[in-house]
């Protein structure tokens, strides 16, 4: 699996936009790049995914670069509910070793 | 929308005692897993399952870990003896692998408690 580096914190204001950077240079043609985030102890929740094409669901938006080294996760209009770790994984979906492998994420904050 | 669940949501033992955490998984999944996050720490894959039999297991996975699928629905977690490092919430994830990108999806996770 592909190592990911994320930065340990950020902060955003409620109501704007936040970015969270990944970079996953090492990531391998067949991996995918998904998000997830965990709020306090509760269970890893999914955001998004992506291979190389930019993704967008009702959640966020996945921009991945052309030569796949790095993502930014957005959530257009952060909320306090949006407090929480993010993870950035590179994951091979399609083998038959699928797992995922956290890092310890970006804690993000969404301030008032 | 379809979840998993996972029973009960605090567990506490004594250490050497067995316990069992129990999933329900989406109902369509095929795949299933666990993963557990010591206090503090990372997220940590333990196993994952297909077809009736384990597909990967992870170093902290030792014989004093089981899985299993009694019956149609429910995914097993069974520690034989419970040691103090134990201690940790439990997480278990079901993913159904219909097309080449997957997801994973989790449950609120179990807290077990060893003394």
């Amino acid at each position: 699996d592909a190592k990911t580096t994320q930065p340990t914190s950020m902060d955003c204001a409620e109501g704007r936009a936040a970015n969270l950077p990944c970079n996953h240079s090492t990531i391998s043609g067949n991996e995918y790049v998904y998000w997830y985030r965990q709020i306090h102890s509760q269970g890893p929740q999914y955001i998004i995914h992506g291979l190389k094409n930019n993704e967008t669901n009702e959640m966020a938006s996945l921009i991945i670069t052309e030569d796949r080294k790095s993502s930014t996760l957005i959530l257009p209009h952060a909320t306090l509910r949006d407090t929480a770790v993010y993870y950035c994984i590179g994951a091979n979906s399609g083998g038959s070793n699928y797992k995922l492998t956290f890092g310890k994420g970006t804690l993000l904050t969404v301030n008032p | 929308e379809p979840e998993v669940t996972q029973t009960p949501s605090h567990q506490v033992t004594q250490m050497g005692q067995e316990v069992i955490l129990r999933c329900v998984p989406i109902s369509n999944h095929l795949y299933f897993y666990w993963y557990r996050q010591i206090l503090g720490q990372k997220v940590e894959f333990l196993v994952s399952f297909y077809n009736n039999e384990i597909s990967e297991k992870s170093e902290i996975f030792d014989d004093q870990f089981s899985v299993e699928r009694p019956d149609g629905s429910n995914f097993t977690l069974k520690i034989r003896s419970t040691k103090l490092e134990d201690s940790a919430m439990y997480f278990c994830a079901s993913s159904n692998r219909v097309t080449i990108s997957d997801t994973q999806y989790f449950g609120p996770g179990t807290r077990l408690t060893v003394l």
